[in-house]
């Protein structure tokens, strides 16, 4: 298995642009996890789901971000506008059926908003 | 609420042993995570324990005791190569501020 696959990996733009990051998890996985690090906060969970049905996401900062799920094998993560405080580098994990255990994150998307 | 204490930075010399403690307050508690995550990597996760006890997994061990709140990951035989920051987390969504171990020849 590949992993969890996410894109871009880099994403250089600027203020008042709309960004979107996808991932797709690992075949079989039923929970998918979106979080986002910086070095003042650490690693923050914005959203979950389970079975694609949105289950947390209660992170998620304001509206100006959104997320979706359409299918077992695709997410997408979106802000719109983007400000420069969103700069950091927003991972996609997903989990099997395994209850609180393990999740594999997928390499991170590295956001800078200028 | 919900938090999870651990130091944020721990030195040891390469071949030693290094314990990160890690301690947690949260409600409904099922186990306790470790991740290891190197620098411009992704985290990658190390163990679970659910119950109380040492857990080993080769050179890495984690122990939980649930009555304390409080767990540790164990790193022996230190290799330079562990040099990482390492994330304890509950609930499989909250994770700690991350312990950033440096290893000194």
């Amino acid at each position: 298995d590949a992993g969890v696959i996410q894109s871009p990996r880099h994403e250089v733009t600027e203020m008042g642009q709309e960004v979107t990051l996808r991932c797709k998890p690992i075949s079989g996985h039923n929970s998918l996890f979106w979080y986002r690090q910086t070095m003042m906060r650490g690693l923050e969970l914005l959203i979950y789901f389970n079975n694609n049905v949105p289950i947390d996401d209660s992170g998620m900062p304001e509206d100006r971000f959104s997320a979706k799920m359409p299918n077992a094998s695709f997410s997408t993560l979106k802000i719109q506008p983007s400000e420069p405080r969103d700069s950091a580098v927003y991972f996609c994990a997903s989990g099997g059926t395994s209850g609180y255990n393990e999740q594999f994150f997928g390499p991170g998307t590295r956001l800078t908003v200028l | 609420g919900q938090s999870l204490e651990q130091p944020s930075e721990v030195t040891a010399v390469e071949g030693a042993i290094v314990q990160i403690n890690c301690t947690y307050q949260t409600s409904g508690f099922y186990g306790l995570s470790w991740y290891q995550q190197h620098d411009g990597g992704a985290p990658t996760f190390l163990s679970y324990n659910a119950l109380d006890g040492l857990e080993e997994t080769g050179r890495f061990s984690s122990f939980l005791s649930r009555s304390d709140s409080y767990g540790y990951l164990l790193l022996q035989e230190l290799q330079m190569k562990d040099s990482a920051s390492y994330f304890c987390a509950v609930k499989r969504i909250i994770f700690g501020k991350g312990t950033r171990l440096h290893i000194l020849p």
